[in-house]
């Protein structure tokens, strides 16, 4: 089946320790996403990539960082500058233009 | 300034009636996208719906319809014949060429549907 896989469901991360969530699509989008959302809060968009090998940062970088070297794959490390990184993460994918972006089943990380 | 307006934090409805949840938006932008997600307890999130800046008609997909007038920048969604499964919390997103094709999503209303 088609879809966006992310892992792990669930992560925990140790203080000063950068922990890496795994994002995959088979959907030949060209675009990815990745979102961080906080509880009963909206989406905020933390790095995209519109095409392989190039990305640019959304509106909460900091403490993030990310690589597209293949187009199906876009991982995103939560390095230990990101001081309060409990959340849920997302990623998306979409074709160019106005289609809609499809989602993975999130991430939640969690500190120890 | 605040792209997407969702000012209901939570919306009770019951069984079987039809539920509105409000949008409102911000742009300058003459092409644009308005999308609807729907997210369960579980998390992800699903699509529901999509209205273009230039689309005349309203959009519709089953049970959900969209309530889009431009001059007034309101995207509003309603779901017709409410069933439990769609206790959810649902987002108004925006996309804007201007934005680099990037959403803008709203707070997000809860809806709580009751047998």
């Amino acid at each position: 089946d088609g879809g966006i896989t992310q892992s792990p469901k669930y992560l925990f991360r140790k203080e000063g320790q950068n922990v890496t969530l795994s994002c995959e699509q088979n959907l030949n989008h060209d675009a990815m996403y990745w979102y961080r959302q906080d509880p009963g809060q909206g989406l905020r968009l933390i790095y995209y990539s519109q095409i392989v090998n190039d990305f640019q940062k959304g509106d909460i970088a900091e403490g993030y960082s990310v690589s597209r070297e293949k187009k199906e794959s876009f991982p995103l490390t939560v390095t230990s500058a990101q001081k309060n990184p409990t959340a849920f993460y997302l990623c998306a994918s979409a074709h160019r233009g106005n289609q809609p972006q499809h989602f993975g089943d999130g991430t939640r990380l969690s500190i120890l | 300034a605040q792209k997407i307006t969702q000012t209901q934090p939570g919306m009770f409805v019951q069984e079987k009636e039809a539920v509105t949840l409000d949008c409102t938006y911000d742009t300058s932008d003459q092409s644009y996208g308005l999308f609807w997600y729907k997210q369960p307890s579980s998390g992800e999130m699903i699509f529901l719906i999509y209205q273009g800046s230039y689309d005349e008609q309203n959009a519709t997909e089953g049970r959900y319809s969209l309530n889009f007038q431009k001059a007034r920048k309101s995207a509003n969604l309603v779901i017709s014949a409410s069933q439990l499964g769609d206790s959810a919390m649902y987002f108004c997103a925006m996309r804007e060429i201007v934005n680099d094709y990037k959403l803008s999503f709203g707070a997000g209303t809860t809806v709580t549907v009751r047998a």
